[in-house]
C-alpha cells in the first residue's frame, strides 16, 4: 500500500492555459473522489468516480473542468482556460467499496497568475 | 441537506494542556463522523472515524471523540496536547446517499504553545 499519489505537488500556470493534474489511487479501491480546497475552507467535492464510471459532479465543476479514469485506476483532471479563482489545492482520495474511510493523497497546488 | 459545523476557527493552548475541538452535525439520519489533520501542504490524515458502533472512538496520536446525538456533537479531545499537534483539524460527515462523499466543516487551527 503505497498510498493515494498525485501528480504535480504545484503547478503555477497562466491565466488562460490548460492544466491536468493526475492521482493513482490505492490500487484496490475502486472509489476515486476529487476534492478543491481554497485558502482557510475545508475541502469540498467536485467528482466521483465508481471504477471509470463518472457518477457524480458537484455544480462546482464547471464546463472547463473535466475529469477522467479511464481503466478505472488513475484520474485526470484537467482545467481548461483557467482563471485567477481556481487557484487551490486540488485533493485526490479513493475508498473501497463498501468502506466509508478515504484516503486522501498530498494534493496539487494550483496558482493561476 | 448534512452539514458540520466547526465553532473555532483558532485554538490555541499549551503544551501539556487538553486539548477540545468542537464539532456540531447536522444530518436527518445517523451520520458517519471522521476527524482529519491537515499539516501545512499536506494532504489530509484520518485521526479517527464514526460509524454507529462504540459512541466513544479512540484515534490515533492520543486523539479521540465522542459522539453524542442528543447535543449533535461529535468533539475532539486529547488529554495532553504536544507541539507536534499543531495543524489544522476538519471534521467531516458522510453523504449516505450512495457516493460516501465527505461534507467537511472549515476546520480549526490548533496552535500549542511552549
Amino acid at each position: 500500500d503505497t498510498g493515494v499519489s498525485q501528480d504535480p505537488r504545484h503547478k503555477i500556470t497562466k491565466r488562460g492555459q490548460n492544466v491536468t493534474f493526475r492521482c493513482d489511487p490505492i490500487s484496490e479501491h475502486n472509489r476515486l473522489y476529487w476534492y478543491r480546497q481554497t485558502l482557510g475552507q475545508g475541502p469540498e467535492f467536485l467528482t466521483y468516480f465508481q471504477n471509470e464510471a463518472q457518477l457524480e459532479k458537484s455544480r462546482l465543476l464547471s464546463d472547463r473542468f473535466s475529469a477522467e479514469r479511464p481503466k478505472g485506476s488513475f484520474s485526470t483532471l484537467e482545467i481548461q482556460r483557467t482563471e485567477q479563482g481556481d487557484s487551490a489545492m486540488y485533493l485526490c482520495a479513493s475508498s473501497k467499496q463498501g468502506n466509508t474511510e478515504a484516503f486522501f493523497g498530498q494534493g496539487t497546488r494550483l496558482t493561476v497568475v | 441537506a448534512q452539514s458540520v459545523t466547526q465553532l473555532d476557527s483558532h485554538v490555541s493552548v499549551s503544551e501539556g494542556t487538553p486539548v477540545l475541538l468542537r464539532c456540531n452535525y447536522s444530518s436527518s439520519v445517523p451520520p458517519y463522523l471522521f476527524w482529519y489533520v491537515q499539516y501545512p501542504n499536506q494532504g489530509l490524515q484520518l485521526l479517527l472515524k464514526y460509524t454507529s458502533a462504540a459512541t466513544l472512538v479512540k484515534g490515533i496520536n492520543g486523539f479521540e471523540a465522542e459522539f453524542k446525538k442528543s447535543e449533535t456533537s461529535f468533539h475532539l479531545t486529547k488529554p495532553s496536547a504536544h507541539m507536534s499537534d499543531a495543524a489544522e483539524y476538519f471534521c467531516a460527515v458522510s453523504d449516505l446517499s450512495g457516493t460516501y462523499k465527505y461534507i467537511f466543516g472549515t476546520g480549526t487551527r490548533l496552535k500549542v504553545l511552549a
